[in-house]
């Protein structure tokens, strides 16, 4: 119940192009779903978050939507740039736990000029 | 404006041989986290800490233990290296539960 299912594992787009990574989870607890990206060599940074009492949130190209009664959420880019090319990590948590963010397993997404 | 900083970048030790992961934050964050991230991997939570004086134990604590005397610091001790503990290792911090982290830049440790 404490996992964050994410997929697909590598994600290949044209630029200009939509990607999509998709979270699942089981916990009906967890109240906060960031999501992170990762350039080789550095930590994840944190790049955008949303709650459950909304559906959509849209930070420039970014775009996450988020469906309650099917427990998943999925990250959009929209007009995808070779400089988007990086790990991403869907994570979720409750704020009644004290202690730790349940991370997906990444996606590696790699944007072709 | 530095947020997380992880000391050293790279590291490499012998089987056996013991080392300290420093960890400092300047964001007055009162939770603190140890990961670490194995190549292609995602992340594993080795300790965390709530607040000065209190720690607890993550996904995957064996071989190391941590120490939170101050709000600022949160080191890792790693003692008798073995292989298996050749990774990334990431500190993060936040203020609370359901908050983002911030990330240091990494800590690349081999055991040799």
């Amino acid at each position: 119940q404490q996992q964050v299912k994410q997929s697909p594992q590598s994600l290949i787009v044209q630029k200009g192009g939509i990607s999509i990574i998709n979270c699942a989870y089981e916990n009906t607890a967890f109240d906060y779903f960031p999501w992170y990206q990762q350039f080789p060599g550095k930590g994840p940074a944190l790049l955008i978050a949303i709650r459950p009492d909304v559906s959509e949130k849209k930070e420039g190209r970014f775009t996450i939507s988020f469906n309650k009664s099917a427990k998943q959420f999925s990250l959009h880019i929209m007009d995808s740039q070779p400089g988007d090319s990086a790990t991403y990590f869907c994570a979720a948590s409750m704020d009644s736990s004290a202690s730790k963010i349940i991370f997906g397993s990444g996606t590696r997404l790699s944007i072709r000029p | 404006n530095a947020g997380v900083t992880q000391t050293p970048k790279f590291r490499i030790l012998k089987i056996g041989q013991s080392m300290t992961l420093q960890c400092a934050q300047d964001m007055n964050h009162n939770y603190m986290y140890w990961y670490r991230q194995d190549p292609g991997m995602g992340l594993k939570l080795i300790y965390y800490s709530v607040g000065a004086g209190i720690t607890d134990k993550g996904e995957v604590p064996n071989g190391y233990n941590v120490s939170r005397s101050t709000t600022e610091d949160f080191p890792l001790r790693l003692e008798l290296a073995a292989p298996s503990q050749t990774s990334v290792y990431f500190c993060a911090s936040s203020p609370g539960t359901a908050y983002g982290y911030t990330f240091g830049s990494g800590t690349r440790l081999t055991v040799v």
